[in-house]
């Protein structure tokens, strides 16, 4: 399989919970990202990865907010103590930004988690 | 700040008919790029078309185009010959500079675009 993918596709807990999601991007990709998208809008930027590097994560949502990429290639996200506000569909995207393409840096989306919280 | 606007919550089209869906986007910076994503039911985006900022004529890829005005700050994503499967969300979105979110992009609201017989 040639695409991005994540894991699970839907997550149910209960407020208070943590909750860890996983991308697993496209292979050769360089930057991986993850973004928050919430009923009838688009999607939010929260961080980014160059190879490990976390490179941007102030715009997490709040210090429950948490992702990881420790050798550069598959990321989790992690949400701790889960608020009812948290629900919404956590999308990653990875892409390769290359001498020559960077200002392009088209960005391939997985299916997204869905997570609903009780 | 960046700021994309699609300002049809809703359309319709006949199956066969053409169909533009509006975007305005509000920038300082010079260099910029300008995309378009589906999104059906399934939730997952599908990249249809990209047009940068200094790029001379509008894109096209199939049968999707970017009606690119640049004084007017409009990037219109018109599909030609509609299908039923072109029913889904449809989002423009704007690439931010490498400096802060290395080439994050910017989305709007959406357009849900329904494709009728």
């Amino acid at each position: 399989d040639t695409g991005v993918s994540q894991d699970p596709r839907h997550k149910i807990t209960k407020r208070g919970q943590n909750v860890t999601f996983r991308c697993d991007p496209i292979s050769e990709h360089n930057r991986l990202y993850w973004y928050r998208q919430t009923l009838g809008q688009g999607p939010e930027f929260l961080t980014y990865f160059q190879n490990e590097a976390q490179l941007e994560k102030s715009r997490l949502l709040s210090d429950r907010f948490s992702a990881e990429r420790p050798k550069g290639s598959f990321s989790t996200l992690e949400i701790q103590r889960t608020e009812q506000g948290d629900s919404a569909m956590y999308l990653c995207a990875s892409s390769l930004v290359a001498s020559g393409r960077g200002s392009y840096n088209e960005q391939f989306f997985g299916p997204g988690t869905r997570l609903t919280v009780l | 700040a960046q700021k994309i606007t699609q300002t049809q919550p809703g359309m319709f089209v006949q199956e066969k008919e053409a169909v533009t869906l509006d975007c305005t986007y509000d920038t300082s910076d010079p260099s910029y790029g300008l995309f378009w994503y589906k999104q059906p039911s399934s939730g997952e985006m599908i990249f249809l078309i990209y047009q940068g900022s200094y790029d001379q004529q509008n894109a096209t890829e199939g049968r999707y185009s970017l009606n690119f005005q640049k004084a007017r700050k409009s990037a219109n994503l018109v599909i030609s010959a509609s299908q039923l499967g072109d029913s889904a969300m449809y989002f423009c979105a704007m690439r931010e500079g490498p400096s802060n979110s290395g080439y994050a992009l910017n989305f709007g609201k959406g357009t849900s675009l329904l494709v009728t017989p």
